[in-house]
């Protein structure tokens, strides 16, 4: 059975440095990772997909790698901002069954970046 | 704008009733799913859809009903077997189908207390 981790579970930076989340999976048998954000009280926002075949994806100040091998995908946010603040989760999907994908959800990371 | 609605924000369920919380997406997506989400804990899946008239159950489905007699809308019963029903529901819906994967989009969740 899949399982996820994130490490740390809590994490607070100030203004401006550039900082590295982790995720950690069990079956490197997936179908992509995601990461996701998520504001107090809100749902989910994507940010990332990384394919099973890619080593990394960027957006913006956002750069997410993969290494199945190993079982582990990193998050980089660069030159973080107070608005960078939320809980930000990762999830493996194993192969989908019928068009639809089981994600399997880390517990997440808070991230606070003080001004 | 596309999207996800997810309502009431807040329900309060009463000792030996059911409630309903509503899920309907403007996104045209084949896949629908419900998870549940407890404090400090990552998303855990309860049901979920491919198609119309079609649902699965996910890792804790015990006490929690479902239903997709249209493609927009999956509504979530919990009923008065589920023991533990506060949590924050979260409903999201991706593309399904062959292709490259695409990442779920979420609604705002339903925060569901005991009275």
């Amino acid at each position: 059975k899949q399982e996820v981790t994130q490490i740390p579970a809590a994490l607070s930076v100030p203004e401006g440095e550039n900082l590295v989340l982790n995720c950690s999976f069990t079956d490197s048998a997936i179908y992509n990772l995601q990461w996701f954000r998520q504001d107090p009280g809100k749902g989910l926002t994507s940010l990332l997909l990384i394919q099973s075949s890619q080593r990394e994806q960027t957006s913006g100040r956002l750069n997410a790698s993969l290494d199945k091998s190993s079982g582990r995908s990193t998050l980089y946010i660069a030159a973080s901002q107070p608005g960078d603040s939320a809980t930000y989760l990762c999830a493996a999907s194993p192969p989908p069954q019928g068009g639809s994908e089981k994600l399997v959800f880390g517990k997440g990371t808070k991230l606070t970046v003080n001004p | 704008d596309g999207g996800i609605t997810q309502s009431p924000k807040y329900l309060f369920r009463k000792e030996g009733q059911n409630v309903t919380l509503s899920c309907e997406q403007n996104l045209n997506h084949d896949a629908m799913y419900w998870y549940r989400q407890d404090p400090g804990q990552g998303l855990r899946l309860i049901y979920y859809s491919q198609i119309v008239n079609d649902f699965q159950k996910g890792d804790i489905a015990e006490g929690y009903s479902v239903s997709r007699e249209k493609k927009e809308s999956f509504p979530l019963t919990v009923t008065s077997a589920q023991k533990n029903p506060t949590a924050f529901y979260l409903c999201a819906s991706s593309r399904g189908g062959s292709g490259p994967p695409r990442p779920q989009h979420f609604g705002d969740g339903t925060r569901l207390s005991i009275l």
